[in-house]
């Protein structure tokens, strides 16, 4: 079943902790992006990439790392969290035959609480 | 800049009806695709229907349709014979060549209940 799976679904941390979230796709897509959902903010991205070992910031990146080192994978790190990265968040991706008309299909979300 | 604006912030239908849920769009781009998603409350983003710029026909996916005025630049979702399981916020986004970092740009959303 082509799918975006993340883990993990729900994580409660303490602040300082470092964590990373994985993301991983089965569809051979170029493109995967991270983006988190606050409300009265919609849906922001975070990074995103291109292809393996391209990555580049989005509109929210303070905070966070990311690495492409496969094709399937493309993982978030939290450094150091810290209670305003509280949020949704979403991994996504897309072929890159047309940018801007390719679908991008999303992971389940992962629920972070940060204490 | 693109902006999206999705002018309905609740709407009820009964099951079995059919109902139109607003998007409207504004962008420079000339090529950009338009997506719509669902939101249920366990929280996953689930595609459902997709419309291209250069696209002729309204896209369908089963009990969903896109009507698509590009003169108007709308894009509104229809889903025929609604369901209870249709219960979900419903989101419009836009994806063109100007967007920073290829990202989808989102409205703010559409909670649909559907009542029995």
């Amino acid at each position: 079943e082509a799918q975006v799976t993340q883990n993990p679904r729900y994580l409660i941390t303490v602040t300082g902790k470092k964590l990373t979230v994985t993301c991983s796709q089965n569809m051979n897509h170029e493109y995967m992006s991270w983006y988190r959902q606050d409300p009265g903010l919609g849906l922001r991205q975070i990074y995103y990439s291109m292809n393996v070992e391209v990555t580049d910031k989005g509109d929210v990146p303070e905070g966070y790392k990311v690495s492409r080192k496969e094709k399937r994978n493309f993982p978030l790190i939290l450094e150091s969290p810290s209670p305003n990265q509280t949020s949704l968040y979403f991994c996504a991706s897309s072929l890159l035959r047309g940018a801007s008309t390719d679908t991008q299909y999303f992971g389940p979300g992962t629920r972070l609480t940060v204490l | 800049a693109q902006k999206i604006t999705q002018t309905q912030p609740g709407m009820f239908v009964q099951e079995k009806e059919a109902v139109t849920l607003d998007c409207t769009y504004d962008t420079s781009d000339q090529s950009y695709g338009l997506f719509w998603y669902k939101q249920p409350s366990s929280g996953e983003m689930i595609f459902l229907i997709y419309q291209g710029s250069y696209d002729e026909q309204n896209a369908t996916e089963g009990r969903y349709s896109l009507n698509f005025q590009k003169a108007r630049k709308s894009a509104n979702l229809v889903i025929s014979a609604s369901q209870l399981g249709d219960s979900a916020m419903y989101f419009c986004a836009m994806r063109g060549n100007s967007n920073s970092g290829y990202a989808l740009n989102f409205g703010k959303g559409t909670s649909l209940l559907v009542t029995p």
